[in-house]
Formats: structure tokens, sequence, C-alpha cells
């Protein structure tokens, strides 16, 4: 079975400073990896995904993410800090790759961001 | 353009009572699913559904239940509600043709069972 790391309860960043948020991850075969982020009594949206290719994946907000397969981690980093961006960001693997039917998401426990002005 | 509606957005309920949390949406995504977050505990798959007339089991399933008649809705139903089903509760959505896991959620449902 698949499984998340987010090891970081919560993170702090000063405005225009780079943030980083962690995340490791379990898995069989290769993995798809997903970030989410939430903001207060919404649902989750999408920020960016890696399937294959570049280990570098860009998303929205100015967001991007590096894939380490050696370390089996999935950070989410940003080069400068919004205010805006606080928030709880969850980081996801899915199911195994070519189960087109289940397409379930293990999701993290979430690090919530906060960024100070 | 709605994507993903879920109705209510707040509900209490009493030990023993039954309610169903409404799930839509208007995108013709095949897959449906429903999960419960709790703090420190991420999201968890309650029900999953990849098409109507076809539903399964995710992590927690126990206490729940699902349909789903038609492509645009999955309700959740509550069949005798405890107090350890207290929890904010999220339908997602995605398409089957797309293939990456790209799920579309709704903005919850926050229920408290006394």
């Amino acid at each position: 079975a698949q499984s998340v790391a987010q090891p970081e309860d919560q993170v702090n960043v000063a405005e225009g400073n780079p943030l980083t948020v962690k995340c490791t991850y379990s898995v069989s075969g290769n993995p798809y990896l997903f970030w989410y982020v939430q903001y207060p009594n919404r649902g989750l949206q999408f920020l960016l995904k890696y399937i294959t290719g570049d280990n570098l994946v860009k998303g929205s907000y100015g967001f991007e993410a590096e894939f380490n397969k050696s370390q089996t981690s999935f950070h989410l980093k940003k080069p400068s800090a919004l205010v805006s961006d606080s928030a709880l960001y969850f980081c996801a693997v899915r199911d195994l790759p070519g189960d087109t039917g289940r397409r379930a998401l293990t999701f993290g426990s979430g690090t919530r961001l906060q960024v100070q002005p | 353009n709605a994507g993903v509606t879920q109705t209510p957005k707040f509900q209490v309920l009493k030990t023993g009572q039954s309610m169903t949390l409404q799930c839509a949406q208007d995108m013709n995504h095949e897959y449906m699913s429903w999960y419960r977050q709790d703090p420190g505990m991420g999201l968890r798959l309650i029900h999953y559904s990849v098409g109507a007339g076809i539903t399964d089991q995710g992590e927690v399933p126990n206490g729940y239940n699902v349909s789903r008649s038609t492509t645009e809705d999955f309700p959740l139903r509550l069949l005798s509600a405890a107090p350890s089903q207290t929890s904010v509760y999220f339908c997602a959505s995605s398409s089957r043709g797309r293939g990456t896991g790209e799920l579309f959620f709704g903005e919850g449902s926050r229920l408290t069972v006394l």
C-alpha cells in the first residue's frame, strides 16, 4: 500500500522569502504525485502533479515541486512567498499506475503554511 | 461553471439519526468519490464510483452507503449517525479519460453528530 508523510505540521516563513513544504512517499511502483491547497472553509484545489518526465514540475500561483526518486520526496517550493499563500497544503500519491478503475489518492496529513508580513 | 456542488454545507444530527449528503457535478466526470477530513489525518476515502451503477468501498466505508444512478449525482448516506462521524466531508470527481488522477473537489459539508 502507498503512503505519504508530511513531517511538518506547520511552516512559518516571512513574506518574500523562499518556502519549502516537505513530502515523502512510499509506493510499490512508479508514483503519481500531487499537491493540493486548501484555503479556510474551502475544498481542495489542485496545484501541480508529477507523472513522468522532468523532475521539476511547475504549477499554479508560482509553485513548483521537485521529484527526487532516490530520496522518495516531492517537496513543494516557491521562490518568494506571499501572505496570500497562507493555507493548508496536502501532498498525495495516486494508486498503482495503470489502475484506471480505482484512481484513489492517498493524502498526507497536511502542512499549514503561515506567511508573515 | 458550477463544478462539484455539495449540500448541505452544515448539518447537526443526533446519534441514531439518518441523513444524506448530496453531491452533483456538471463536468461529465465518470469518477466520483467521497472523502472525510479529520484534524491531523488528512483526507480518507470513504466510497468511490467509476461510473453510473458502479460503486466500491474505500479506506473507511463503515457506517456509510452510496449509490450512483446517474453520472452527475453521488449521494452519501448515513443510516444511523454516530459521534465518530463528526467530520468534514468532501466530494470529488475526475475524468476517467484523463488518466492522471487530478480531482476536483466540492466545498465540503461539515457534519456534527451529538
